[in-house]
């Protein structure tokens, strides 16, 4: 079955620390994959996306997430985390066979802390 | 381009009653999903449209149902409504084909009361 996990439910840094979150995935088939992220009353904005080629991706915001097939990972990283990354961080699988049907995990709060 | 724009932007219910939710996609997005994200969670499919019709459907009831219209845009309605059905309800929308990324409008929180 398709599942996405994020083990930590809440993260607390320092501004100017370095971040990662964490994500595995369970899925059947080659897997593209995803990062969101939601502020407050917000919707989803795609941070980075892994279809293919190069695992280490590069998204806005300075965040960069590597795919490691080997450990059904992908997860995200920061190198300093800025006071306006505080939200909360979504990964996501799905594939091109079923569009946007995208599993979600239940995603990480992020506070950062002066 | 105004993105994906999803109305209203919020709405309470009474139990038992009707809601109709509005989605708007990207400008050039042909596909259009619903999701439903209860507080605390990750946004769960519901179903996604394409052509004016539904194409993959979650594991929701049949009380959920949508529509596409031939402009792209899409409603997503849901009927008999439970406490349990209060969430944010994000569309989002995407341009047929493989490897194109989604984009999520702000979504609609609905309360049931």
């Amino acid at each position: 079955a398709q599942s996405v996990t994020q083990p930590d439910i809440h993260i607390t840094v320092s501004e100017g620390a370095s971040l990662e979150l964490r994500c595995n995935y369970s899925y059947g088939a080659t897997p593209y994959l995803f990062w969101y992220v939601q502020s407050p009353g917000q919707g989803l904005q795609l941070l980075l996306k892994y279809f293919s080629g190069d695992t280490l991706v590069q998204g806005i915001k300075g965040f960069e997430a590597e795919f490691k097939r080997s450990q059904s990972s992908f997860n995200l990283r920061k190198p300093s985390v800025h006071w306006s990354d505080a939200a909360e961080y979504f990964c996501a699988v799905g594939a091109v066979n079923t569009g946007n049907q995208f599993y979600f995990g239940t995603g990480t709060s992020l506070t950062v802390i002066p | 381009d105004a993105g994906v724009t999803q109305s209203p932007t919020h709405l309470i219910k009474t139990r038992g009653q009707q809601v109709t939710l509005r989605c708007s996609p990207k400008s050039g997005h042909d596909t259009v999903s619903w999701y439903q994200q209860a507080l605390g969670q990750g946004p769960q499919f519901i179903f996604q449209y394409y052509e004016e019709e539904e194409r993959q459907r979650g594991n929701f009831p049949d009380r959920f149902s949508g529509h596409q219209f031939p402009n792209y845009s899409s409603e997503l309605n849901v009927n008999a409504l439970l406490l349990g059905d209060s969430a944010l309800y994000l569309c989002a929308s995407r341009r047929q084909g493989e490897g194109t990324e989604a984009f999520f409008g702000q979504g609609t929180r609905l309360t049931v009361v």
